[in-house]
């Protein structure tokens, strides 16, 4: 069974800053897909990016960038020009390619911003 | 369009009692999950349809849980004699078709507490 794996259950960072956030997942499978979930306090969850397994380049968009080490195991977020609404939990998702579309969620990061 | 909407938001049970969560997906969107937050936990897979079929419901908990989405569109999430560690937020999801990376919507969750 796949896993995934949030070690860091917060983080802070200063308006502007950067900070990169840690997800690491377990599969034996070869073709899968890797997401970023933003879920603010009001509980709606958004997606933030998404990294096809089969691609070695990097995802981007705008500031929220990710790290993909695929024998790794290791799929981090970096969060660029931090903004005060960029404050929610993270939760770092897997899908398997094959079968249904669920997803197996990490226990997620709060991420606090400061000013 | 309008996105995912659940109701209740918030639902408060005294433990035995039977609750039922509705869920209306994004129109015209094949794929319905639901999804078992508990406090300060990831989102759990309980149950997916493809349009009408329930083609996984591996998360289900216990016989106590039951979903169904008669034509296709709307869902309901019955949880039957509910007990105290059914209390969680309900997460619905909807994508527009299966497979590939597409995107699921999440609606904003109804909070059950049963007391």
């Amino acid at each position: 069974a796949q896993t995934v794996t949030q070690s860091q259950p917060e983080m802070s960072v200063q308006e502007a800053e950067t900070v990169t956030l840690s997800c690491t997942y377990d599969t034996s499978e070869s073709d899968y897909y890797l997401f970023w979930y933003k879920q603010p306090p009001s509980r709606q969850m958004i997606l933030v990016i998404r990294q096809e397994a089969y691609k070695q380049q990097n995802a981007t968009e705008n500031r929220f960038s990710v790290n993909f080490q695929k024998a790794a195991k290791s799929f981090s977020l970096k969060i660029s020009d931090s903004q005060l609404g960029d404050a929610a939990m993270y939760f770092c998702a897997y899908r398997s390619a094959a079968g249904t579309d669920k997803l197996i969620f990490g226990t997620g990061t709060r991420l606090q911003v400061f000013p | 369009g309008a996105g995912v909407s659940q109701s209740p938001r918030y639902k408060v049970a005294k433990r035995g009692q039977d609750v039922a969560l509705r869920c209306d997906p994004i129109s015209g969107h094949v794929s319905l999950f639901w999804y078992q937050q508990a406090l300060g936990q990831g989102p759990e897979f309980l149950t997916y349809f493809q349009n009408e079929a329930q083609l996984d419901k591996s998360g289900l908990p216990s016989d106590r849980f039951f979903a169904e989405r008669p034509e296709g569109s709307v869902s309901t999430l019955k949880i039957q004699r509910t007990q105290q560690e059914d209390s969680a937020v309900y997460l619905c999801a909807s994508s527009l078709v299966q497979g590939a990376s597409y995107e699921q919507y999440f609606g904003p969750g109804t909070r059950l507490t049963v007391t």
